[in-house]
């Protein structure tokens, strides 16, 4: 069974451009998560999918980012435009049940923003 | 709202050597607890996990107990092998959907 998979794993852009991350869940988990971490500090949450709808986008810092995810299946996060402190790694997680707390993530895609 | 603070890494251990990577929490009721480990060039993956007070979560040799009286979660193993060198991550489940992760501890194990 495939893991969860993310897209690009390293991305390098200037301030101001626009990037988009990808995220393919595990089939079958209706939960997507996205969480970012910044310079070694927490993984902060993001949002939460449950299927196609966003549970819970409390917290997406600003509207520079939006997260969709059409037809319930893969995930993508655009950032546009891109700032300096949006420099991090930003993870995806699926599960099958939003109870457990138990995630199953990706490797990550590393933004680099210059 | 629901945190959790985790030692200052990184930790750098001899081979055999005793582990322990603390971890504390903050949460109201009685939330889940969860150690998470992520090896270099792969994605978090769950270690071991406690869902009530004094419940002992154990996995490949690594050990947590869930004390509710002094809120902590301190994982633990006897004897540590190079392959172990990872980032450890602590991590809450309260009453929302949304597990709650801290800041990663780097464990480097020498040979």
């Amino acid at each position: 069974e495939a893991g969860v998979t993310q897209f690009p794993s390293h991305s390098v852009i200037e301030k101001g451009q626009t990037v988009t991350l990808r995220c393919d869940p595990i089939s079958g988990h209706d939960n997507l998560y996205w969480y970012r971490r910044v310079m070694g500090k927490e993984i902060k949450f993001l949002l939460h999918f449950v299927k196609e709808s966003k549970q819970d986008e409390s917290g997406m810092p600003n509207n520079r980012f939006l997260a969709e995810r059409t037809g319930g299946t893969y995930s993508t996060l655009k950032v546009q435009p891109a700032e300096l402190e949006d420099s991090g790694v930003y993870f995806c997680a699926s599960s099958v049940t939003a109870n457990t707390g138990e995630l199953f993530f990706g490797e990550g895609s590393r933004l680099t923003v210059l | 709202g629901n945190s959790v603070t985790q030692m200052e890494g990184p930790v750098t251990l001899s081979e055999e050597a005793f582990l322990t990577i603390n971890c504390t929490y903050t949460a109201t009721g009685y939330p889940s607890l969860f150690w998470y480990v992520q090896y270099p060039g792969e994605g978090l993956q769950l270690l071991l996990k406690a869902t009530k007070a004094d419940d002992k979560g154990s996995n490949k040799g690594f050990e947590a107990t869930y004390r509710k009286e002094t809120t902590s979660f301190h994982l633990e193993k006897g004897s540590v092998q190079v392959s172990d060198s990872a980032v450890y991550f602590c991590a809450l489940k309260g009453g929302s959907y949304i597990p709650t992760f801290g800041r990663g501890t780097s464990l480097i194990v020498h040979p």
